[in-house]
């Protein structure tokens, strides 16, 4: 069974640029959502994908979007980057409405200049 | 606004004691509850999850949901040095909710 890996690990970018980040979710699981986690807080939540549609978004603007494709990996795209966009992104997959629980990537430490 | 609320610590405890940690939410319709673990620079890891009022054990953690209070906690047993790490409460409505977290307690295993 594979677990969620997520690329690249790390990232730098400069401010105003747009950045890809990727996802695999684990075997059995059809539901990824993202996470933003700046340092020292708790991870917030960006939305998440079901059946290659976002179902679900915390407070976030439209420039940071996503997709999901039929094998149920992932992407969060962020455009125009901003100073404040440097955080930990983390994704998670799960089965509907988090039934299997949700499991965690390792990251992507994204860091804006 | 669903908020979760942790103490950020940091709590100090002896090798072998026990550690309790707290969290209560905000959003009554709340259904899934979690623990995780989380390592600096590292990605959470689960450590419980519990969906229902009562006691979860696994091993040395134990796991009390109380939804009339909106209470979660988690209590470590024994407690080693490599539990020292940042304890993170999160909670779910499921369907399309996600998780709302805690910003998380800081545990230190004083050996």
């Amino acid at each position: 069974e594979t677990g969620v890996t997520q690329s690249p690990t790390h990232l730098i970018k400069t401010r105003g640029q747009q950045v890809t980040l990727r996802c695999s979710s684990q075997s059995g699981h059809n539901t990824v959502s993202w996470y933003q986690q700046a340092l020292g807080q708790g991870p917030q939540f960006i939305f998440q994908y079901y059946r290659e549609e976002e179902n679900g978004r915390g407070n976030f603007p439209p420039r940071f979007s996503g997709l999901q494709f039929p094998n149920y990996s992932s992407e969060l795209n962020v455009n125009a980057l901003e100073l404040d966009d440097s955080a930990l992104y983390l994704c998670a997959s799960s089965g509907w409405g988090g039934s299997y629980g949700y499991t965690f990537g390792s990251g992507t430490r994204l860091t804006v200049v | 606004q669903k908020e979760v609320e942790q103490n950020s610590g940091p709590l100090s405890v002896p090798e072998g004691a026990i550690a309790s940690l707290n969290c209560t939410y905000s959003d009554r319709g709340s259904q899934s509850f979690f623990w995780y673990r989380q390592y600096s620079g590292k990605s959470p890891e689960l450590i419980m999850s519990i969906y229902s009022n009562g006691d979860k054990e696994d091993g040395r953690f134990t796991a009390q949901l109380n939804k009339a209070s909106q209470y979660v906690s988690l209590l470590i047993r024994d407690s080693q040095p490599s539990d020292s790490a940042t304890y993170l409460c999160a909670v779910s409505g499921g369907g399309a909710d996600g998780l709302t977290f805690g910003k998380g307690t800081h545990l230190i295993i004083q050996p």
